[in-house]
């Protein structure tokens, strides 16, 4: 079952512009993950924040985890044509090996 | 070496055909993970390895058999699959103590007629 709910489901900005992206959860968690997704191949590892983080930064990703609301949000800024791709938060429960729960994905668009 | 290698990268495979599917890391990661992802939609979750041994089994139809004969490698055995079976087929690995992070490979596409 699908546990993160990406939002908005597609995005389309100008080159250059920020891009926000919001992701929901419906169950306790461990850590949540960023995922990027380029035409349909395989998965890069963007960023993982834990559940006793509240913000994390990475380059031009800035992460952040409500556990309140359940919540998350990936924010890219200075955004480039390469960026163009689908992004998607996945949770673990921890333990491990376990396997992520990923959501619907947003799929963005930069414009140049 | 920090990558996940699939091959083949693309096969077409008949209902009544049995092909397999291999992954490989040299990571030293002692998980490895099947996922499958239908287009548009997000990876779901198959198969978790840990330490060569099945540790989840997310209710997938016995057509699909996993195998992990050693550390470094991981297989998806195919028999008498559905047209609906079709879709990228994604293997990952990673730490068995990171609680997190996964390598993914770039799939195999997989396509049954």
């Amino acid at each position: 079952s699908q546990q993160g709910e990406e939002d908005p489901q597609a995005l389309s900005i100008q080159e250059g512009e920020n891009a926000t992206m919001n992701c929901s959860y419906k169950t306790s968690i461990n850590n949540l993950q960023w995922y990027r997704q380029n035409s349909g191949r395989g998965l890069v590892h963007l960023i993982l924040i834990r559940s006793n983080e509240r913000e994390k930064h990475s380059g031009r990703l800035r992460v952040t985890l409500d556990t309140s609301k359940k919540s998350s949000s990936l924010l890219i800024t200075a955004s480039r044509a390469a960026d163009t791709a689908s992004y998607f938060c996945a949770t673990g429960s921890g333990g491990g090996a376990d396997g992520l729960t990923f959501g619907k994905g947003t799929h963005l668009i930069i414009q140049p | 070496d920090t990558e996940v290698t699939q091959t083949p990268k693309h096969l077409v495979m008949g209902m009544t055909n049995k092909k397999s599917l291999k992954c490989e890391q040299h990571m030293g990661h002692r998980a490895m993970y099947w996922y499958k992802q239908k287009a548009k939609k997000p990876p779901e979750l198959m198969f978790v390895y840990s330490y060569e041994k099945l540790s989840i089994n997310e209710s997938v139809p016995s057509r699909f058999s996993p195998e992990c004969p050693n550390s470094s490698l991981l297989n998806l055995h195919l028999h008498a699959l559905q047209p609906e079976d079709s879709a990228l087929y994604l293997c990952a690995s990673s730490q068995r103590w990171a609680q997190g992070a996964k390598t993914f490979g770039s799939g195999t596409r997989l396509t049954v007629v």
